[in-house]
Order: structure tokens, then sequence, then C-alpha cells
């Protein structure tokens, strides 16, 4: 098993809805986790952090952390066009280091 | 704030040459990374600096890359000799204690190598 695993995609959502963007994590990663953006040809830009179990609202965004499922989900209501990128999801390394496991990023498409 | 500063952001060099990239962090960060990506590979973490001192070099792939922070405000990556395997978008970022997983990266340096 991957440390952070994504769905590749591309996930096509129609604007206005939910877009719903998911990340499960083996025991090698720590239970805090950070959603970046990335638009394509650009540097990746920390969007949401979770650091407890459950929920985190930030505006359009909302961090679900499941702990015992070892599951983490980025829900992004009212979608626009411009939420089109590569949203990647990353866990602390749990050997002790302060340093990030990336997962491979799901590819957001919001069509008109 | 400037924000993280790279350069060069493209660099094309031929198979052998030595290549140096180059990063200023945020003014008054503790934590500067070296990340690639790919994408076959995806983001990987090359190696870190906390407070000058390089903590993990695990993901430097060979002896042919090396990296220096000599003050707070500088950091290089080396390659010598590249490969066209190197090939590939360079990242550094940086933050702050205690918060160093919320890392600010700077635009990248696309390197090609033919």
């Amino acid at each position: 098993q991957k440390e952070v695993e994504q769905n590749s995609g591309p996930l096509s959502v129609p604007e206005g809805a939910i877009a719903s963007l998911n990340c499960t994590y083996s025991d090698r990663v720590s239970q805090s986790f950070f959603w970046y953006r990335q638009y394509s040809g650009k540097s990746p830009e920390l969007i949401m952090s979770i650091y407890s179990n459950g929920d985190k609202e930030d505006g359009r965004f909302t961090a679900q952390l499941n702990k015992a499922s070892q599951y983490v989900s980025l829900l992004i209501r009212d979608s626009q066009p411009s939420d089109s990128a590569t949203y990647l999801c990353a866990g602390p390394f749990s050997g002790g280091y302060n340093k990030l496991i990336f997962g491979a990023g799901t590819r957001l498409a919001v069509h008109p | 704030d400037a924000g993280v500063i790279q350069s060069p952001r493209h660099e094309v060099t031929e198979m052998g040459q030595e290549v140096t990239l180059r990063c200023k962090p945020i003014s008054g960060h503790d934590y500067l990374f070296w990340y690639r990506q790919t994408m076959m590979r995806g983001l990987e973490l090359l190696i870190y600096f906390n407070n000058n001192v390089p903590i993990d070099d695990s993901g430097m792939p060979e002896d042919r890359f090396s990296a220096k922070m000599p003050n707070a405000s500088f950091s290089t990556l080396k390659i010598q000799p590249s490969e066209p395997r190197d090939s590939a978008v360079y990242f550094c970022a940086s933050s702050l204690s205690p918060r160093a997983y919320e890392q600010y990266f700077g635009p990248g340096t696309r390197l090609t190598v033919t």
C-alpha cells in the first residue's frame, strides 16, 4: 500500500455542484492532513489543514478526517470553474521527521 | 512579502553538465524543503533543512545530487553530472515552526536535460 493514496481522476463536476476528493493513508503517516491545490503549470498552494478527527470548514471548503478508517476528504461546495486544478493530499511521515508524504493528486475539472 | 524565490525558472542543459538551482525562503522561516515533481513519481521530497542544518536527505536520488544552505536566506541544489532522467520541476518550499507542514512553495524550476 502506498503511504498516501488518491484517485488520479479526472473528477468532473458541473458548476455549482459539490466536489468530493478523497485520500487514504497507511500507518506510515501520522494523523493530521493537508490539502494543497496546484493549478496547471503552477506550484502547490496550501488550502486546508486538519489536525484532529472530524470536520473543519473554511468557506466553501470542508476537510474531513476519519482516523479509524484512515481516510481524509475535501469537499468543495458550489464548485466554480476556477476550482479546476489538481488537489494534493499530504500527511506527515510518522517516522519522526517533519516531512510530508504527498499523494499523487486528483485532477478536478469543473465545467460550466 | 515576496514569497519563496527560485532561480532560474527554466533551465535547459546537456547531459553531463552541472546544474545549480537556487532558492530564497520567506524571511523568518526556519524550514526549507527541496522537492522534485514528475508525472511518473509525483511530488517527492529530496531534502530538508531546519535552521540551515540538513535534517533528512534520504530522498536525494544519488551522489550526483547535493544541497547546501549556507545561511537562513539562501539554499542551492546542485546536480553534477546531470542526466536526462533528472528532467523535472524542482520546487523549493519554506515553513515556520511549529507549523512545519504548512509549507509555502516557490514557483519552481523546470529542468530539461537533453
